[in-house]
C-alpha cells in the first residue's frame, strides 16, 4: 500500500505571494491533518479534514486555509506569505481520525524570503 | 494551550548504551498516547499507542510505559545502537482526538 505523498518536496517564494501544498492520503484513509514544524517547537496542528470537512482547527491566523476532495485528497494554501512561514509542512492520515495512530508524509520544506 | 512536555531535549550516548526519555502530559481528557521516531529526511514513523493507564508496549530493543494518573510516559531504549539516532516525538490526543506534539528529544548515538 502506497504511503502519504506529499507535493512538491521543497518550495521557495517571496513575501505577500501565496502557496499551495497538496498531500494524498494512504489509500482507504478519510482523514487528513496538516501539522507545521519550525525550529525549536513542536508539530504545531494547523487543521484537520475528514469526508471534506474541516473537523477541527489549531490557532493560525486566516490567511492557513485547506479543503479535502472526494478522493480525501487535501490541500493547503498559505496566502499572503510571511517569513516566519518558513517551515516544514506535513500531512499525515488516518482512517476516521479518531485519535488512532496518525502516518506521515515527507513533508514540504517552505522558505519564504 | 495544552502542554506536552518531552526530556531531556537532546541525548548523546555510547552504543550499547541504554537510555530512557520522558514525555509529560495532562492527566485529564485523556484518550491516547503516541510516540513517534523521526529520522532526517524521512517522514515520522509510528512506534506505539497506548490508551491504558499502566500500559506497557514493546518493540525489539524499544519498550514504553504509561502513567495516566499522574500525565507521563517513558520510553527505553536498551543497547542502544547507531540506527536509533533520531528525534523521538510523543503526542497526546484528549477526547476531542486532537493531536498535541511534544518538541521531541533528539537521540545520537556514538558507535
Amino acid at each position: 500500500k502506497a504511503g502519504v505523498t506529499q507535493t512538491p518536496r521543497y518550495l521557495i517564494k517571496t513575501r505577500g505571494q501565496q502557496v499551495t501544498l497538496s498531500c494524498s492520503p494512504i489509500s482507504g484513509h478519510r482523514s487528513v491533518s496538516w501539522y507545521q514544524q519550525t525550529p525549536g517547537q513542536g508539530l504545531q496542528f494547523l487543521f484537520e479534514y475528514f469526508s471534506e470537512t474541516q473537523r477541527n482547527k489549531g490557532n493560525f491566523p486566516g490567511r492557513f486555509s485547506g479543503r479535502q476532495f472526494s478522493n480525501s485528497r487535501s490541500e493547503m494554501n498559505v496566502s499572503t506569505l510571511e517569513l516566519g512561514d518558513s517551515a516544514l509542512y506535513l500531512c499525515a492520515s488516518t482512517i476516521s481520525g479518531g485519535g488512532e495512530t496518525q502516518y506521515f508524509g515527507p513533508g514540504t520544506r517552505l522558505l519564504v524570503l | 494551550i495544552l502542554n506536552v512536555e518531552q526530556s531531556p531535549q537532546s541525548l548523546h550516548v555510547q552504543e550499547g548504551d541504554s537510555t530512557n526519555f520522558t514525555c509529560s502530559f495532562p492527566s485529564s481528557n485523556f484518550y491516547a498516547l503516541h510516540w513517534y521516531r523521526w529520522e532526517t529526511a524521512k517522514s515520522p514513523e509510528a512506534l506505539f499507542v497506548m490508551t491504558l493507564n499502566g500500559d506497557e508496549k514493546k518493540k525489539g530493543r524499544i519498550s514504553a510505559t504509561l502513567n495516566t494518573k499522574e500525565g507521563y510516559s517513558y520510553l527505553y531504549i536498551k543497547g542502544s545502537q547507531p540506527e536509533d539516532s533520531a528525534t523521538y516525538l510523543c503526542a497526546f490526543t484528549g477526547t476531542g482526538n486532537q493531536f498535541y506534539f511534544g518538541t521531541g528529544t533528539s537521540l545520537t548515538v556514538i558507535p
